[in-house]
């Protein structure tokens, strides 16, 4: 049961700025509770991007940013790069389910 | 440096188990938190549980109640994930984590599950 929607896809061309939605309810993102981000390269384990719905892990180039406002949260990525190309997941925890949720996932395309 | 280990792939029949484990290192294992997440192929990330390793503390997502269940071994800094009554649709990546708060901060490598008859 999926409860963090995504928009399926997203794409730009490099150097652009792309957003990537979270979208939630009351249980969970506009509960309060952190939202993290992960990048998915293909084949490969994700990789936490953004944690603490803003915070930048260490090595994350500050290219990527998160942000969150009542029930959803944005991922940000500036001066998008070829390798950027990827899966993008946001998490948080839901109070109705008492267990962390993933979000539906965004495929990001550099054209 | 932080490093999950995880067992490797496994062909398993309908009905039948599967016990995935990961191993830690760099990091103090008693009271962390050990997350699971299966990935079918080409589907999102679904969260199955989670273990608070020294207190044997648990918590299972609801779906996979009944099935699962995660333990953890001190003296060899290792978590398990059973999943039993395996399906086809069991058929998925299954991954473990490190939990230090709410965020998934370092990954395994993932443990291939195959469900066939």
């Amino acid at each position: 049961q999926s409860v963090l929607t995504q928009p399926p896809s997203v794409s730009g061309a490099p150097g652009q700025r792309v957003t990537i939605s979270c979208t939630g309810s009351s249980s969970n993102i506009g509960a309060d509770y952190d939202v993290n981000w992960y990048q998915q390269l293909p084949r490969t384990a994700p990789k936490l991007l953004i944690y603490g719905n803003s915070n930048r892990p260490s090595g994350v180039p500050d290219r990527f940013s998160g942000s969150k406002s009542g029930t959803s949260a944005s991922l940000a990525i500036t001066g998008l790069q070829a390798e950027d190309e990827a899966d993008y997941y946001c998490q948080s925890y839901d109070s109705s389910l008492s267990g962390y949720v993933f979000g539906t996932g965004t495929k990001v395309t550099v054209l | 440096q932080m490093q999950l280990v995880q067992s490797g792939p496994e062909v398993k029949k309908p009905g039948t188990s599967v016990k995935v484990s990961c191993r830690a290192s760099g990091f103090t294992f008693p009271r962390s938190a050990v997350q699971w997440v299966r990935q079918a192929r080409g589907q999102r990330l679904e969260w199955v549980g989670w273990i608070v390793v020294g207190s044997d503390n648990t918590n299972y997502a609801q779906r996979f109640q009944e099935r699962v269940t995660i333990t953890s071994d001190m003296s060899t800094s290792t978590a398990y994930m059973e999943l039993s009554s395996l399906r086809s649709e069991d058929t998925a990546v299954f991954y473990c984590a490190h939990g230090a708060g709410s965020d998934f901060d370092y990954w395994g490598q993932g443990t291939l599950v195959t469900v066939s008859s």
